[in-house]
């Protein structure tokens, strides 16, 4: 049972233009939400994350939106820069019982193609 | 952010043996962990590295099959053991520094024959 989902195995975009990647995930235990962009044969790079009590968080180009009643989140980059391209993963976390944060629970990915 | 370095960065081994994994952070963190990425696919919690204490497992992944030993906290180390080919992935470790934070180290890329 896939608990976090992103259903866009692929994007395209034209440079400058607004980038969008979805995600969706079915555990309402969740608290918090982050985005990581991964190159081939590097480890992620952390971009931007969300609390579940708060429905936007912005840094820069990157702003998430989380709705928490559809349980739904999405990553928007604008404007899309050629080094966009890569894959965009969305990961959920809980709390867990000792009040520590458990691991990360990942989606499929995204690869972002950004066209010049 | 926390800066993370992984020894080996990537091994060919043959099955039946086994390969250790470091990993090295740069200041003392709480919460360290082992993710792995097999070809093709999204990254998948293997166990939560505990300092002093046996690490938490994730359904699926058993302690004699991947060990992992925590002695302080700055370093952790992953054994693979008894290598198949279906153990050939990425493993990754990382960090978390706060709860909407958690960085990654480079990654080690084993390739098992």
């Amino acid at each position: 049972d896939q608990q976090v989902k992103q259903n866009s195995p692929s994007l395209s975009v034209q440079e400058g233009r607004i980038s969008i990647l979805n995600c969706d995930y079915t555990n309402s235990m969740f608290d918090y939400f982050l985005w990581y962009k991964k190159y081939p044969a590097e480890g992620p790079t952390f971009l931007i994350s969300i609390s579940s009590i708060k429905d936007k968080n912005e840094d820069g180009r990157f702003t998430v939106f989380l709705n928490k009643s559809a349980k739904h989140l999405s990553l928007h980059i604008v404007p899309s820069q050629p080094g966009d391209s890569a894959v965009y993963f969305c990961a959920a976390s809980s709390m867990n019982s000792g009040g520590g944060a458990d691991g990360l629970t990942f989606g499929k990915g995204t690869h972002l193609i950004i066209q010049p | 952010s926390a800066v993370i370095s992984q020894k080996p960065s990537r091994d060919i081994c043959q099955r039946g043996t086994s390969l250790t994994i470091q990993c090295q952070v740069d200041s003392q963190v709480t919460m360290m962990f082992w993710y792995r990425q097999q070809p093709g696919q999204s990254l998948t919690l293997i166990a939560t590295a505990n300092q002093g204490s046996e690490a938490t497992y994730e359904s699926g992944f058993v302690i004699d099959k991947f060990p992992i030993s925590r002695p302080n906290l700055t370093f952790s180390t992953l054994t693979v053991s008894n290598m198949s080919p279906e153990d050939s992935s990425i493993y990754l470790c990382s960090v978390r520094q706060s709860q909407e934070t958690q960085y990654f180290g480079p990654g080690t890329r084993l390739l098992v024959l």
